[in-house]
């Protein structure tokens, strides 16, 4: 089945530092990939996604590439704030033709933690 | 606009008790999902809505758990004699429309703990 694997968190970094986050998935066909974002004390949010392959999802200065020939969506941003330590979380939702309905497979979601 | 709300936020359970969930989804938002979210993990699919319409159920752990959306808009989560592993946050989202073109906005979760 479907699976997406993300690196072993946690990850501290100091303020304008630069992030990657690993995630590589497993799926049949072309899925569409995503990172969502938990901020403390809030709900899970969108923060970017890409839908075939070479796109490039941005947001609020983070980037993914979608990368077929490497099952890859690593996670980047240059400079990192205090304000981006959440959790991040990889997924992916299958593409099966025309009874696709967008249900998400997560990793196990990456802690960071950012330093003044 | 109002966003995904769920309640209770926080559910304790004495193991062998029924437990019901309410996700109040995202006016006019066609789909519904719920996931299950064990401590330290991601969320996990347990099961979706079309409308009214349960169309598939594949992630529900076991025949203790039962959802339901009756006039295709609140929806409920209910635990038949809960067990000390149902402990986890139970997140709803829903979206637009079918398809993952369209964002799931996630509610803030219920936590539940089964002693």
């Amino acid at each position: 089945g479907d699976s997406v694997t993300q690196m072993e968190g946690p990850v501290t970094l100091s303020e304008e530092a630069f992030l990657t986050i690993n995630c590589t998935y497993t799926a049949t066909g072309y899925p569409s990939l995503f990172w969502y974002v938990q901020y403390p004390g809030e709900g899970l949010q969108l923060l970017l996604k890409a839908t075939k392959a070479d796109d490039k999802g941005s947001n609020k200065g983070f980037e993914a590439t979608y990368r077929k020939e490497t099952t890859s969506f690593h996670l980047e941003k240059g400079s990192v704030q205090v304000s981006d330590s959440a959790v991040y979380f990889c997924a992916l939702s299958a593409n099966a033709g025309g009874t696709s309905y967008g249900k998400l497979t997560f990793g196990q979601g990456t802690i960071l933690t950012v330093h003044p | 606009g109002a966003g995904v709300s769920q309640s209770p936020r926080y559910k304790v359970a004495k193991r062998g008790q029924d437990v019901a969930l309410r996700c109040d989804p995202i006016s006019g938002h066609v789909s519904l999902f719920w996931y299950q979210q064990a401590l330290g993990q991601g969320p996990e699919f347990l099961t979706y809505f079309q409308n009214e319409a349960q169309l598939d159920k594949s992630g529900l752990p076991s025949d203790r758990f039962f959802a339901e959306r009756p006039e295709g808009s609140v929806s409920t989560l209910k635990i038949q004699r809960t067990q000390q592993e149902d402990s986890a946050v139970y997140l709803c989202a829903s979206s637009l429309q079918r398809g993952s073109s369209y964002e799931q906005y996630f509610g803030p979760g219920t936590r539940l703990t089964v002693t």
